[in-house]
């Protein structure tokens, strides 16, 4: 079964400085790739998608993530972090032809901004 | 915008009670999904609906059962509710996706947290 790796549980980034998290997937099918946000208390809004094609995709809210098949990789940027992007990011995967079951999510990143 | 809306943000149930969530979309989707959200553990798959009346389990459906009578309505039903189920359950919904496929953008409700006493 195809498995999605958040390495990093927490994050802590100072304002305005840049941000990368990380997302590995597991599996050797073409994968669909997703990075979805949750601010406290709400539910999740999708960041960005990666279907096919180019494989740096440009998110809202100034976000970016680049696919590596090589690496099996799908990882989230930002130059420049605002407060307001403290929250849970989530990476999400599905395969093509892998089944009729939703998507699979990591266990998610907590960032934190300090001043 | 699509709009999931989910019955309650808020939810205290006792132990043995029989629980409905309800979540509702309003953009003619075909696909709906009920997941659980806890720390640590991430989202995790309860049940999904492809179509009216079409049910299929997820990674984790003991304990709950689901009814989609009408395309916009998904519900989640706890028959006897334990206090293993107290989490944070949201509501999603898709278009079909490509043949074979059902990896469309998924789009969630505000979640409902719910706490079994």
């Amino acid at each position: 079964a195809q498995s999605v790796t958040q390495p990093d549980i927490h994050i802590t980034v100072s304002e305005g400085a840049s941000l990368e998290l990380r997302c590995n997937y597991s599996y050797g099918a073409t994968p669909y790739l997703f990075w979805y946000v949750q601010s406290p208390g709400q539910g999740l809004q999708l960041l960005l998608k990666y279907f096919s094609g180019d494989t740096l995709v440009q998110g809202i809210k100034g976000f970016e993530a680049e696919f590596k098949r090589s690496q099996s990789s799908f990882n989230l940027r930002k130059p420049s972090v605002h407060w307001s992007d403290a929250a849970e990011y989530f990476c999400a995967v599905g395969f093509y032809g892998g089944g009729a079951d939703g998507l699979t999510f990591g266990k998610g990143t907590h960032l934190i901004i300090q001043p | 915008d699509v709009k999931v809306t989910q019955s309650s943000r808020y939810l205290v149930k006792r132990t043995g009670e029989k629980v409905f969530l309800e979540c509702v979309q309003d953009m003619d989707h075909e696909n709906m999904f009920w997941y659980r959200q806890d720390p640590g553990l991430g989202l995790r798959l309860i049940y999904f609906s492809y179509d009216v009346k079409m049910k299929e389990k997820g990674d984790i459906p003991e304990g709950y059962s689901v009814s989609r009578e009408k395309k916009e309505r998904f519900s989640l039903i706890l028959e006897s509710a334990s206090t293993n189920q107290t989490s944070m359950y949201l509501c999603a919904s898709s278009l079909e996706g490509l043949p074979g496929s059902f990896y469309n953008e998924q789009f969630f409700g505000p979640g409902t947290r719910l706490t079994v006493l």
